[in-house]
Parts: C-alpha cells; sequence; structure tokens
C-alpha cells in the first residue's frame, strides 16, 4: 500500500541553526511533492513545490530536495526562529490528479 | 488578501443527525476540496469538485457524504447521518489550476464534535 511517512517525534533545535525534515514515500510515483505548513487548530499553508523532474527549490530562508530514486524529499528551514515552531506536512501528488496526499506531519519547535 | 472562509468554526451534533458544513471559496478559484483531520492524525483527503460535479473522491466520502455548489460562491459538505467517528475537523480548500505551483488554499476549518 502507499505510503508517506515523516519523522513521528518532534525536532527541537535552538533559534538560528537549520531545521532538516524528512519526506519518505513507498509504492507511490508523485507527479509533484507538496510542503505545509499547520499551526495548532488551523489549515494547512501552502509554503513550496517541488516537480519530478527536478532537484531543488528555494524560497527565502526554505529549501526542498526531492529524489525520486530514493523516494525522499528534504525540508530545510535556514536562520530558524522561534515563529518557524509548527506542525510541517509533506504531501504528494499523481500524475494526472491535484488532489493531497499528506503525511502525518512533523512537529518543530523552535527555542530561543 | 483573499481567503477561504468556513462556517461553523464549531458544531456539536447528535449521533444520527444531519450536519452542513459551509465554505466560501477564494472568488475566481475553478477547483475545490474538502479534507478532514482526526484529531492527532493526518490530513485526509474527501472530495473534489469541479465544472460543478465531483472529479475524486476517497473512500470515506461514502453515501452518508455529499457536496453542493448551491450558488456562485458557497461549497457545502453534507453528512447525512452522523456517526462519532466522523468527529473531525473538516477543511475545505481551492485552487485556480493554474500557474507553477497548483497550490491550494485551506480555509480555518470546523471542528464537527458527533456526540
Amino acid at each position: 500500500s502507499q505510503k508517506i511517512e515523516q519523522n513521528s517525534e518532534a525536532l527541537n533545535i535552538q533559534e538560528g541553526k537549520t531545521a532538516t525534515l524528512t519526506c519518505n514515500y513507498t509504492n507511490y510515483s508523485p507527479a509533484y511533492l507538496q510542503w505545509y505548513r499547520q499551526d495548532p487548530g488551523r489549515g494547512p499553508v501552502f509554503l513550496l513545490l517541488i516537480r519530478e523532474n527536478e532537484k531543488e527549490k528555494r524560497k527565502e530562508r526554505l529549501k526542498v530536495t526531492f529524489d525520486t530514486t530514493l523516494k525522499q524529499s528534504l525540508f530545510h528551514i535556514t536562520a530558524s526562529q522561534p515563529a518557524d515552531s509548527a506542525t510541517y506536512l509533506c504531501a504528494l501528488v499523481k500524475s494526472g490528479y491535484s488532489t493531497l496526499t499528506f503525511g502525518k506531519g512533523t512537529m518543530l519547535l523552535v527555542s530561543p | 488578501e483573499p481567503e477561504v472562509t468556513q462556517t461553523p468554526s464549531h458544531q456539536v451534533t447528535q449521533m444520527g443527525q444531519e450536519v452542513i458544513l459551509r465554505c466560501v471559496p477564494i472568488s475566481n478559484h475553478l477547483y475545490f476540496y474538502w479534507y478532514r483531520q482526526i484529531l492527532g492524525q493526518k490530513v485526509e483527503f474527501l472530495v473534489s469538485f469541479y465544472n460543478n460535479e465531483i472529479s475524486e473522491k476517497s473512500e470515506i466520502f461514502d453515501d452518508q457524504f455529499s457536496v453542493e455548489r448551491p450558488d456562485g460562491s458557497n461549497f457545502t459538505l453534507k453528512i447525512r447521518s452522523t456517526k462519532l467517528e466522523d468527529s473531525a475537523m473538516y477543511f475545505c480548500a481551492s485552487s485556480d489550476g493554474t500557474g507553477e505551483y497548483n497550490e491550494q488554499f485551506f480555509g480555518p476549518g470546523t471542528r464537527l464534535t458527533v456526540l
């Protein structure tokens, strides 16, 4: 069956460090992969998208990599800030579809 | 900045009752979605809607569920006979289906509690 796995434990880092979150998937051939941020009691907010033929995407302090051989995406936040504390969701989209299949998310806690 | 809105923010109902969750997508968007998130679980896709019809639905979206776009602005999710396991946060999302990102914009959610 299709699986999307993200670090189940919370990631605790100090302000100013780089946070790296992992998304692994099996039995899936996504056309593209998206990362969302979710704050408690709120809806997900889109951050970045990366396509299957792209290796890396950047947006300000955010960077996403996509390795279709390893079936893995890494999400980096550089110079992290306490305001970056949230749950980060990985979502895959199959070719020809627009619906999102989400991982469970990884909670990031950035301490001052 | 345009945003997706949802009402009510919290709905409490008795098992077996019908509920209607309402959403107003972003005005120029063409694709509409419902997702749900049971407490502590992942966000799960329910249904997508385009051009006044369902374009895709998940196994969760059984005969108890229906969606409607009754006018040019609202998008509703109806649960005909609620069950305890329907308790969850329900998110509406919309996208314009174009552009590089094809990102989906999510509403703040409706928390449904079935007693």
